[in-house]
């Protein structure tokens, strides 16, 4: 069974840092991209980042470029989100999705509230 | 930003049929990219409903189905049930963006 767990989510400064992590088991975590979506308290669903399954290729929405950073150790199967520049906005429940090869997202974690204010 | 934009709420008495609409635009649906469904029960994650605009994974009802044409894709639910009070999101891919967009949400009310 697919099984996806993130940590690391809490309270966090504005303009401080929090390290997202999600340790995936029940599949062959090198195999596969993976996302992170979030989805910000009572609102819909957001893509933030994407991570190739080698870790040398990434995308990012507009709203985090130049302040997140994802990446992944495959020998732990552990994908992360280095969040810098924290911002009220990016208060939100943070999903680790796999991706499916084909551009769906077919598994989610459980997600990791990160809350961000002073 | 959201740039699938779907209703925010569909009502319907158990046992009715109801449709989500999922308008985008030509650098996404109407590029050819495929549309996916997600159902988000009340305090749970996402789960994947219809993939590749008109597909159910394994153990999905097939009182559910997905359909595309031109710049837009439906989710339809027959047989409403009250479990199927959820909101609804649809996905795909956008190309002026470079990245992966949801639709705007849509909650489903079991009357």
């Amino acid at each position: 069974e697919v099984q996806l767990v993130e940590s690391g989510g809490g309270l966090g400064q504005p303009g401080g840092s929090l390290r997202l992590s999600c340790a995936a088991s029940g599949f062959t975590f090198r195999r596969y991209w993976m996302h992170w979506v979030r989805q910000a308290p009572g609102k819909g669903l957001v893509w933030v980042s994407r991570i190739n399954s080698d870790g040398t290729s990434t995308n990012y929405a507009d709203s985090v470029k130049g302040r997140f950073t994802i990446s992944r150790d495959n020998a732990k199967n552990t994908l992360y989100l280095q969040m810098n520049s924290l911002r009220a906005e990016d208060t939100a429940v943070f999903y680790c999705v796999r991706d499916s090869t084909t551009g769906y997202f077919d598994s989610w974690g459980q997600g990791t509230l990160v809350t961000v204010s002073s | 930003q959201s740039v699938l934009t779907q209703p925010p709420s569909v009502s319907g008495a158990p046992g009715q049929r109801v449709t989500i609409s999922c308008t985008g635009s030509s650098s996404n649906i109407g590029a050819g990219y495929d549309v996916h469904w997600y159902q988000q029960l009340p305090g749970t994650a996402p789960k994947l409903l219809i993939f590749g605009n008109s597909n159910r994974p394994s153990g999905v009802p097939d009182r559910f189905s997905g359909s595309k044409s031109g710049t837009s894709a439906s989710l339809a639910i027959t047989g409403l049930q009250a479990d199927d009070e959820a909101d609804y999101y649809c996905q795909s891919y956008d190309s002026s963006l470079s990245g992966y967009v949801f639709g705007t949400g849509t909650k489903v009310t079991v009357l």
